[in-house]
């Protein structure tokens, strides 16, 4: 079957790193995706991983080991603005799979 | 690059009414586009995958008579809610895939979202 499994919440501190994990069992594999959603507003892309390896792009990170069926992002130098909603996707044979989603809530 | 814009952005009708909602790709081609619910706290729910020219692919449990799904052009797709009913209310959010220059691959770009209420 086709499943993603993220945690539901997260919370931490302005300035402070956050690691959000995601598991995801799918039909075939095309790359993995994450998402960003502030409430009431559509998901922004963030990332993509198609091969084993951490991609790194500014304050935000996405690593992604195939074998393990494992994926997580990485947020640095965690700002006001970064408390959203965080979803992981998958690209599989048939189609897109989106987790629940993890919300983030950055305190200051 | 990869904008992707949605019309209307909040729509509110009588029950009974249908709606039109346009999705269009400002800047690329988009080969796919996908339409995607979204309810309070929850996660995206995919509805349905259409291709330019041919007819959309729906998900199970999703009826093709009531939401209605055109993707005429490589630039725009539209979602009719046939005689919508309060349970349709919802966060309704386009998303578009395409090739070109800088353009992730598979990647799928969202619309702003259209907000969805039948009284």
């Amino acid at each position: 079957g086709q499943n993603i499994d993220q945690p539901t919440e997260m919370t931490a501190t302005e300035g402070a790193i956050v690691q959000i994990n995601c598991t995801y069992q799918t039909s075939g594999f095309n790359g993995l995706f994450w998402y960003q959603q502030h409430a009431g507003e559509a998901p922004t892309f963030l990332s993509y991983n198609v091969l084993d390896g951490l991609e790194e792009k500014g304050r935000f990170s996405s690593f992604l080991s195939r074998s393990k069926g494992y994926s997580y992002l990485l947020l640095k130098e965690l700002q006001m603005k970064d408390s959203a909603s965080y979803l992981c996707a998958t690209s599989g044979t048939y189609k897109y799979i989106f987790g629940t989603g993890t919300r983030l809530k950055v305190l200051a | 690059g990869a904008v992707v814009s949605q019309h209307p952005s909040w729509v509110i009708c009588k029950s009974g009414t249908s709606v039109k909602i346009e999705c269009r790709s400002l800047d690329f081609q988009a080969t796919t586009m996908f339409w995607y619910r979204q309810f309070p706290k929850q996660s995206l729910m995919l509805m349905a995958t259409s291709n330019e020219g041919s007819k959309a692919t729906y998900e199970q449990g999703v009826e093709k008579d009531k939401f209605l799904i055109n993707h005429a052009s490589l630039t725009l797709s539209t979602l009719t809610v046939t005689s919508a009913h309060p349970e349709d209310s919802s966060f309704y959010i386009c998303s578009a895939s395409g090739t070109g220059k800088g353009l992730g691959t598979d990647t799928q770009y969202f619309g702003p979202g259209t907000r969805l209420t039948v009284l």
